[in-house]
């Protein structure tokens, strides 16, 4: 299953609200999760089953969608928000991720 | 708090088997609900999900590398591992071990990962 993030790159600026795509390409239900990276850093899970946050996540943090569309949100963006984005499909094998979404500062 | 920490050569020549371990603290590999993977991060490439062990033995792997890949769990030693055989300068990258809850929770935990480079 192949998985397509839209935009692959994206500038905001503090505060603002930001949307992210992830597009499958075939019907996973709500088996999809969302994580943060970091330059150096592992990833870090903020979102399972397209919409659950994660213990201890900001509730700034939002996801939704089932099937083949699904969408992270962020309200109200801080600094330390700035970092790659990644989806992932656990549908089916093999796993497969999105092709991440890098947020910069503008 | 279950923490991971990857352990191996930072350097493989090519053709030969990179091997690493990954050390499980503060809980139990032997839980049969958690899946115990694999994956690697090319120099700024995204992220390719190589494969995991349950406890059990069970396996499932990459197609794109599972002629290659093996994944093990040594209940004894509280451990996984990751052997991949016959390695080329593809193969350079950073691997994250992880914990996977299953399709609807995903890769709740993350070693820090380590850096592998392939190169004679």
């Amino acid at each position: 299953i192949q998985l397509t993030q839209s935009p692959s790159s994206l500038s905001a600026s503090v505060g603002d609200r930001v949307t992210i795509t992830c597009r499958a390409s075939q019907g996973i239900s709500i088996s999809l999760t969302w994580y943060q990276q970091k330059p150096g850093k592992a990833p870090k899970l903020l979102i399972y089953g397209a919409s659950t946050l994660e213990s201890g996540v900001p509730p700034r943090f939002s996801g939704s969608g089932s099937g083949t569309d699904f969408t992270l949100t962020i309200a109200g963006l801080q600094p330390e928000d700035f970092a790659t984005y990644y989806c992932q499909q656990l549908e089916s094998y093999p796993r497969t991720f999105g092709q991440g979404t890098k947020l910069e500062i503008k | 708090q279950v923490q991971l920490e990857e352990s191996g050569p930072g350097l493989v020549k090519p053709s030969e088997t990179l091997s690493l371990t990954c050390s499980v603290s503060g809980g139990s590999v032997s839980s049969g609900t958690y899946c115990w993977s694999w994956i690697r991060q090319s120099p700024g490439k995204g992220l390719e999900w190589i494969g995991f062990s349950y406890y059990s033995g069970g396996t499932n792997y990459n197609p794109s590398l599972m002629s290659r890949v093996t994944i093990s769990v040594d209940t004894s030693k509280n451990r996984f591992s990751l052997k991949l055989t016959s390695v080329t300068a593809a193969d350079t990258a950073v691997y994250y071990c992880a914990r996977e809850g299953g399709h609807r929770y995903g890769l709740d935990v993350w070693g820090q990962g380590t850096t592998v480079t392939v190169s004679s």
